[in-house]
């Protein structure tokens, strides 16, 4: 059974531009959540979508947004970069009634 | 709100000694679920183990162990027998029963196991 992939695994961006991040769950998995790691706040709930609708939210500036498709594939966008964005993305996925999440290896994102 | 400390920013354990991670949480949540998460250096973050706040028994899953004490607030994990590679990042997380895709983590515990 395959995992939950992330893609792109690496990006650099400029302060100032837009990025797309993806992430494919578990065939089956409705739930997709998103998560942003950094040394200084540590691991942070952005937002969760389950079935193309988001049911839960973190405290995360209008910047940050996301959607998920028909397939439970699922983006999140990140617009007006800024240095402080610099972060491990990571994505999680599961059933809708059972607590464990999977997660991706993350996409690891540098703004210069 | 949700809160997890982890007091242990960094552990040493001789290999196949048991290491005990602690973790403290604070919520007004009367439900609410416990989890353990490993990180390795690849960034991938591994499910270990899961306490429901209802459950009267300890987790276990095979090595790890959840030691459940709920009026101290704390969920400390447990693993026997320790190896090589458990070598890794170790985070604390909670979550409210009804949106357990939404997990609050604690700041981690680096693990190395020496030879």
């Amino acid at each position: 059974k395959a995992g939950v992939t992330q893609t792109p695994r690496y990006l650099i961006k400029t302060r100032g531009q837009q990025v797309t991040l993806s992430c494919s769950p578990i065939s089956g998995h409705r739930s997709v959540s998103w998560y942003q790691q950094t040394p200084g706040q540590g691991l942070q709930f952005l937002f969760e979508y389950f079935s193309e609708t988001q049911r839960n939210k973190g405290n995360f500036p209008g910047r940050f947004s996301g959607r998920q498709f028909s397939n439970s594939r699922s983006e999140m966008n990140v617009s007006t970069l800024e240095l402080g964005d610099s972060a491990l993305y990571l994505c999680a996925s599961s059933r809708d009634t059972v607590y464990e999440q999977y997660f991706g290896p993350g996409t690891r994102l540098t703004v210069t | 709100a949700q809160k997890i400390t982890q007091t242990q920013p960094g552990m040493f354990v001789q290999e196949k000694e048991a290491v005990t991670l602690d973790c403290t949480y604070d919520t007004s949540d009367q439900s609410y679920g416990l989890f353990w998460y490993k990180q390795p250096s690849s960034g991938e973050m591994i499910f270990l183990i899961y306490q429901g706040s209802y459950d009267e028994q300890n987790a276990t899953e095979g090595r790890y162990s959840l030691n459940f004490q709920k009026a101290r607030k704390s969920a400390n994990l447990v693993i026997s027998a320790s190896q090589l590679g458990d070598s890794a990042m170790y985070f604390c997380a909670m979550s409210p029963i009804q949106g357990a895709q939404k997990l609050v983590f604690g700041q981690g515990t680096r693990l190395t196991i020496n030879p």
